[in-house]
């Protein structure tokens, strides 16, 4: 059973600030996604990253795949009160049909 | 992205009933579809793999006489929580999968708040 290890689990900061969530996983990824999820709602796609070193941006927020696809990260820049959120990295492993979800992020930026 | 949508997105129903979920691809034909569970602040809990036109596969743990799959068609997959316990009160969320440039993305309805009284 591959695992995925995400942190942190809960991570409350002030408006303005930056911030890090990482992923990682003993096991090498096919794919890697990363989900935005509020109350109530289902997931919703952020970015997918295939390639071993790949950097996206979608505005403030920077993706990393590590080089060896074990292993990726989330950046936030100057953190707005919208962010707020439970942030969900999930993955496939080689020919796996199925994602396997990290224990997510609770995100909270306080005014 | 593509569209997947879920209902009803909220539903309550008497203990010892049973409800159904409706998971449709809008604008995709969906082979697979996956079903999950989620408690409050929590990650989500794979429970089956629906696949079209055969049976869907239950992960471990997760009884497959009470939480029915139906896939009988490309764009809908449903799932019927049968003799419903307060229990099994919850946030179930239904995702599509989709070949997208060579590999597979995953897409999420908007979920169904189930409460059992």
């Amino acid at each position: 059973t591959q695992l995925l290890e995400q942190s942190p689990q809960f991570l409350s900061i002030q408006e303005g600030e930056n911030l890090t969530v990482y992923c990682n996983s003993s096991s090498v990824f096919s794919s890697l996604q990363w989900y935005r999820q509020e109350p109530g709602e289902g997931p919703v796609l952020l970015v997918t990253v295939v390639t071993g070193g790949e950097v996206k941006k979608l505005k403030r927020l920077t993706f990393q795949f590590g080089d060896a696809r074990k292993d990726s990260s989330l950046h936030i820049t100057a953190a707005q009160t919208g962010d707020t959120g439970l942030y969900l990295c999930a993955g496939v492993f080689g020919t796996a049909r199925q994602l396997t979800f990290g224990s997510g992020t609770q995100l909270t930026v306080l005014p | 992205g593509a569209v997947v949508s879920q209902h009803p997105s909220r539903v309550i129903c008497k203990s010892g009933t049973s409800v159904k979920i409706e998971c449709r691809s809008l604008d995709f034909q969906a082979t697979t579809m996956f079903w999950y569970r989620q408690f409050p602040k929590q990650s989500l809990m794979l429970m089956a793999t629906s696949n079209e036109g055969s049976k869907a596969t239950y992960e471990q743990g997760v009884e497959k006489d009470k939480f029915l799959i139906n896939h009988a068609s490309l764009t809908l997959s449903t799932l019927t929580v049968t003799s419903a316990h307060p229990e099994d009160s919850s946030f179930y969320i239904c995702s599509a999968r989709v070949l997208t440039g060579g590999y597979n993305t995953i897409y999420f309805g908007e979920g169904s708040w189930l409460t059992v009284v």
